[in-house]
Parts: structure tokens; C-alpha cells; sequence
């Protein structure tokens, strides 16, 4: 089965710094990959995912996030931290070669020092 | 759009008792999810549904049931509470063609938060 792991339950930068938030998966095929974003007791929202092609993607609020196949990673980046940016961070997989199974990781819980 | 919502936003059960709780969404999505979130575990999927008539069971359906009616409305029936079942429930909702899965992202409602004393 799938799973995604994220190493670090937090993550503290400065603002204006950049900002890494790690994520490395195991799928048996090929996998759909995305990163979430949780404020405080509000739903998750969707903010970039990689399905094919360019391995850097770009979303919303100025992130991106490098699919590296060969380390089987998919680590979220911004280039300078904002204090807006705090909040909860879940990578998830989907395994192509199982419809509707989505793997979301444990979260990491980013902080950003003014 | 209201995009997906859930009822009640918080709400407290006594060992036994039952509850349904309600996810509408309004984005007309084929596919839509219940999921559980525990602190520090993540979100585990427990039913979802790949268009009206059709559910299937997710990573943890044990103590849970669902239907679908509509392509709106997909509720999460509790049978039975029990404190294992304490939690934040989260539904959402995605379009994607077919019924083998899809690539498109998910949309979250707001949650419920339960506990069952």
C-alpha cells in the first residue's frame, strides 16, 4: 500500500526566510502527489499537486514543491516565509494502480517569526 | 458557492447513542469523502463515494456507515458511539471523469468535532 511520510512535526523559520517542508512517499506505481494547507479549525485546502511533466510545480500563495523520483520526495518550498504562512502542512499520495486510495501524511506544523 | 458544508460543527455523544452527520456540497463533484482526523495521525479515510448510488469502504469504515442519494449529499451515520470514535470528521468532494479514480484535488468542509464521553 501507499504512504507518505513527513520527518519533521515542526518546522519553525523567520520571516522572510525560505521555508522547506519535507515529504517523501512509497507508492508501487506511479503517484499522483499533493500538499494541503490547514489553518485552525478550518477544513484542508488544496494547494499544489504534481501528476506529470515539469518536476518543479507552482501554487498558490507563492509555493512549489520538486518531485524527486530517484529520492522519492515531494518537499514543499517558498522562497521567503511570510508569518501568514503558519498554519498545519499535509503532503498526500494517491498510487495510480488504486482508484480512491488517498494517503495523507502525519502534517507539519510550520511557524513563521516575525 | 458554499462549496462543501457540514453539520453540526461540534457536537458531544454518550456511549451508545447514534448520529448522523451531514456533508452537502454544491460544486456538483462525482466523487466525495469522509475522512477522520486524530491529532497527530493525519487524515484516514473512512467511505467514500464515487457518484450517487455507489460507496465504498475506505481505510478505517469500521463503526461507520454512509449513503448517497444524491449527487449533494453524502452523510456519515454513527452506530453505536464509542470514545474510540472521538474525532474531527471532515468531508470533501472532487470531480474527477469515470469512476477509476482521478488527479483533481480534493475540497475540505469545515469539520466536525465529536467526542464521545
Amino acid at each position: 500500500a501507499q504512504s507518505v511520510a513527513q520527518p519533521e512535526d515542526q518546522v519553525n523559520v523567520a520571516e522572510g526566510n525560505p521555508l522547506t517542508v519535507k515529504c517523501t512517499y512509497s507508492v508501487s506505481g506511479n503517484p499522483y502527489l499533493f500538499w494541503y494547507v490547514q489553518y485552525p479549525n478550518r477544513g484542508l485546502q488544496f494547494l499544489l499537486k504534481y501528476i506529470t511533466g515539469d518536476n518543479l510545480v507552482k501554487g498558490s500563495y507563492g509555493f512549489e514543491a520538486e518531485f524527486n523520483k530517484s529520492q522519492t520526495s515531494f518537499h514543499l518550498k517558498k522562497p521567503s516565509a511570510l508569518v501568514s504562512d503558519s498554519a498545519l502542512y499535509f503532503c498526500a499520495v494517491r498510487d495510480l494502480g488504486r482508484k480512491n486510495d488517498m494517503r495523507f501524511g502525519a502534517g507539519t506544523r510550520l511557524t513563521v517569526k516575525p | 458557492n458554499a462549496g462543501v458544508t457540514q453539520t453540526p460543527k461540534f457536537r458531544i455523544l454518550k456511549i451508545g447513542q447514534s448520529m448522523t452527520l451531514q456533508c452537502t456540497q454544491d460544486m456538483n463533484h462525482n466523487y466525495m469523502y469522509w475522512y477522520r482526523q486524530d491529532p497527530g495521525m493525519g487524515l484516514k479515510l473512512i467511505y467514500y463515494s464515487v457518484g450517487a448510488g455507489i460507496t465504498d469502504k475506505g481505510e478505517v469504515p469500521n463503526g461507520y456507515n454512509v449513503s448517497r442519494s444524491t449527487t449533494e449529499d453524502f452523510p456519515l451515520r454513527l452506530e453505536l458511539a464509542a470514545p474510540s470514535q472521538t474525532s474531527v470528521y471532515f468531508c470533501a468532494s472532487s470531480y474527477s471523469p469515470g469512476t477509476s479514480g482521478g488527479y483533481n484535488e480534493q475540497f475540505f468542509g469545515p469539520g466536525t468535532r465529536l467526542t464521545v464521553l
